[in-house]
């Protein structure tokens, strides 16, 4: 089944330890994104790539990056973790940005911040 | 800019009750409009959407919603709800069209529903 897919699913590292979660999709899309969500909160959209073109969300801080090497792939680096960053983190993609195309999501990274 | 308001942090009932998650939202622009589920530790999967046409959207498991663009809301309903069911449940609109926003995805602030025995 074409799918989205994360790993790792639960990530520990340390304070200040620099961490990349992984994603990737067998669904061929052209948008990819990344959210975080704390606990009890909606999703909150960090970035998304439309094919090689990379959007940020203005709110994002620059502690978070993003590299997308292929259609396939997406990363998303943490460069120096704070507690606050301690989240689930969700990729999901669409096929495309326009007509309220669905977004597909994977089944997310814990990343706990210790 | 573009918001959604999700009535009720959490709704309990019992299994085979009718259920109403409740979902305004507000917009300048026309939006489409969708419903997700999360199941714990796991990612979110569409229900449904209204993009457009009727105003009353049937999705999987049962679920259907109906767009009322002069309330500005999406409710989500059920007639008999089943135990599986008990899940965070996500309202998202997306702008129709316009600017750096071009289909975000605005989420609610979510409603547990809760299927007791």
């Amino acid at each position: 089944d074409a799918m989205v897919i994360q790993n790792p699913r639960y990530q520990v590292t340390q304070f200040g330890k620099p961490v990349t979660l992984s994603c990737s999709q067998t669904l061929n899309h052209n948008v990819m994104y990344w959210y975080q969500q704390k606990s009890s909160q909606a999703p909150k959209l960090l970035f998304h790539y439309y094919d090689k073109d990379f959007n940020n969300e203005a709110d994002t801080p620059d502690n978070f990056q993003s590299r997308r090497p292929n259609t396939s792939f997406c990363f998303l680096d943490i460069r120096s973790p704070g507690l606050g960053d301690a989240a689930m983190y969700l990729c999901a993609t669409s096929r495309a940005i326009l007509m309220g195309s669905e977004q597909y999501f994977g089944p997310g990274t814990r990343l706990t911040v210790t | 800019a573009q918001s959604v308001t999700q009535l009720d942090s959490q709704v309990p009932v019992f299994e085979e009750a009718p259920v109403e998650l409740r979902c305004n939202y507000s917009s300048s622009v026309s939006v489409y409009l969708f419903w997700y589920v999360q199941y714990p530790n796991q990612g979110l999967q569409l229900l449904l959407k209204y993009l457009s046409g009727s105003t009353l959207v049937k999705g999987i498991n049962g679920f259907e919603a109906e767009f009322n663009k002069s309330q500005t809301s999406f409710h989500l309903r059920k007639p008999s709800v089943h135990i599986s069911d008990t899940a965070e449940y996500f309202c998202a609109v997306s702008e129709v069209a316009g600017g750096t926003s071009y289909g975000k995805l605005t989420f609610g602030q979510g409603t547990i529903l809760t299927v007791h025995p």
